[in-house]
């Protein structure tokens, strides 16, 4: 068990441009969660899978934000024409659901949009 | 509206002070509850988490404690050392609903030597 891996830890760029962020969960976790966290709050929740179906977005999730989890396993998040407001660390989680649903969390990107 | 609240943002304490954080949430129809530990820069590292059926848990020099009726729940740190300094969250997962935690805004804590 590796713990919940995130690509890129850091990524710089330019108002307008397109990035794309990868969370590899825990093997065999079915549950992937993506968070953003802004200086001085609390993580705040963007969108989950149970395996490969993409469960609930929050009302944060603009249009310009996409998910996917292909094959029920890494996912990645895409954000198109980056805004400044867009400046955050993006936090992936992982958890089997059942149980305690207790989330595990990789190291998150920290994105900066200049 | 289901809310946590974590008081006081901020804490600073000498070491070996045995040291109390608060988490306070609005719903008492909780699934369960987990305190996480953040460094600077980092994600989040989980303490301990407490099922709606049990009122504490112990790790170490950690006990949190559960009291639903009030809508509370603590972090007891013993002993602390400057290496327990960080953000403390704690995250609240709600009956009823998709099990999708919601976090306070955290407590900094810095232990001096």
């Amino acid at each position: 068990d590796t713990g919940v891996s995130q690509n890129p830890r850091h990524k710089i760029t330019k108002r307008g441009q397109n990035v794309t962020f990868r969370c590899d969960p825990i093997s065999e976790h079915n549950r992937l969660y993506w968070y953003r966290q802004t200086l001085g709050q609390g993580p705040e929740f963007l969108t989950y899978f149970q395996n490969e179906a993409q469960l609930e977005k929050s009302r944060l999730l603009s249009d310009r934000f996409s998910a996917e989890r292909p094959k029920g396993s890494f996912s990645t998040l895409e954000i198109q024409r980056t805004e400044q407001g867009d400046s955050a660390m993006y936090l992936c989680a992982s958890s089997l659901s059942g149980i305690t649903y207790e989330q595990y969390f990789g190291p998150g990107t920290r994105l900066t949009v200049t | 509206k289901q809310e946590v609240t974590q008081i006081p943002a901020a804490l600073s304490v000498p070491e070996g002070e045995n040291l109390v954080l608060n988490c306070s949430f609005t719903d008492s129809a909780i699934y369960n509850l987990q305190w996480f530990r953040q460094d600077p820069g980092k994600g989040l590292t989980s303490l301990l988490l407490i099922q709606s059926s049990q009122r504490e848990q112990t790790s170490g020099r950690l006990n949190a404690s559960l009291d639903k009726s009030s809508g509370r729940s603590t972090l007891y740190i013993a002993a602390s050392q400057p290496g327990d300094s960080a953000t403390y969250l704690c995250a609240v997962t709600w009956s009823g609903g998709s099990y999708i935690p919601t976090f306070g805004r955290g407590t900094s804590l810095i232990v001096h030597p």
